[in-house]
């Protein structure tokens, strides 16, 4: 079975630092990976993707994702906070061997806040 | 484009009742998910829909009915509400191939005394 973990639940980092948000995955086959935002009562936003390819893929809001097959991460980084990025970040995991069909998995989320 | 929207809002039931959450996407996605966040628990798989006709449990199923008559609604029904469905609802669609990305609804904040 196909699941995701965010093992912290608060991350704090100055503004103008970099960030990064853990995420590791477990799947049967190669996994399809997301990365999505919300903010205070909104719902959730795509940040990024991996399908295959480039391990670094990049996306909305210069936020960037390593995919890393040998330590089953996908972790989230940005190499300069901002106040505004400060939100609830959701790491998500889908195995597409199995079936075309599995449903997305999410992690529990990662609280990040940003100090100016 | 509206994307994808859910009424209510909010709503407040008393146990036992019953009440149908709105979810209705206008970008043609066959592929439509109901969630339920909690704190704590991240987002949680009610049900899903591959497309019209077709429904699938996710990983909390109990409580909750859906069907998919149109590829645009996706309706949730619960069918007696109990305090432990207290909880932030939504609804996400995709197109169909697994690869790709989900679009999320506002979400139902529903309390249930």
């Amino acid at each position: 079975a196909q699941s995701v973990a965010q093992p912290e639940d608060q991350v704090n980092v100055a503004e103008g630092n970099p960030l990064t948000v853990k995420c590791t995955y477990s799947v049967s086959g190669n996994p399809y990976l997301f990365w999505y935002v919300q903010y205070p009562n909104r719902g959730l936003q795509f940040l990024l993707k991996y399908i295959t390819g480039d391990n670094l893929v990049k996306g909305s809001y210069g936020f960037e994702a390593e995919f890393n097959k040998s330590q089953t991460s996908f972790h989230l980084k940005k190499p300069s906070a901002l106040v505004s990025d400060s939100a609830l970040y959701f790491c998500a995991v889908r195995d597409p061997f199995n079936s075309e069909n599995t449903p997305l998995v999410f992690g529990k989320g990662t609280r990040l806040s940003v100090i100016a | 484009n509206a994307g994808v929207t859910q009424t209510p809002k909010f709503q407040v039931l008393k146990t036992g009742q019953s009440m149908t959450l709105q979810c209705a996407q206008d970008m043609n996605h066959e592929y439509m998910s109901w969630y339920r966040q909690d704190p704590g628990m991240g987002l949680r798989l009610i049900h899903y829909s591959v497309g019209a006709g077709i429904t699938d449990q996710g990983e909390v199923p109990n409580g909750y009915n859906v069907s998919r008559s149109t590829t645009e609604d996706f309706p949730l029904r619960l069918l007696s509400a109990a305090p432990s469905q207290t909880s932030v609802y939504f609804c996400a669609s995709s197109w169909g191939s697994s690869y790709n990305e989900q679009f999320f609804g506002p979400g139902t904040r529903l309390t249930v005394l």
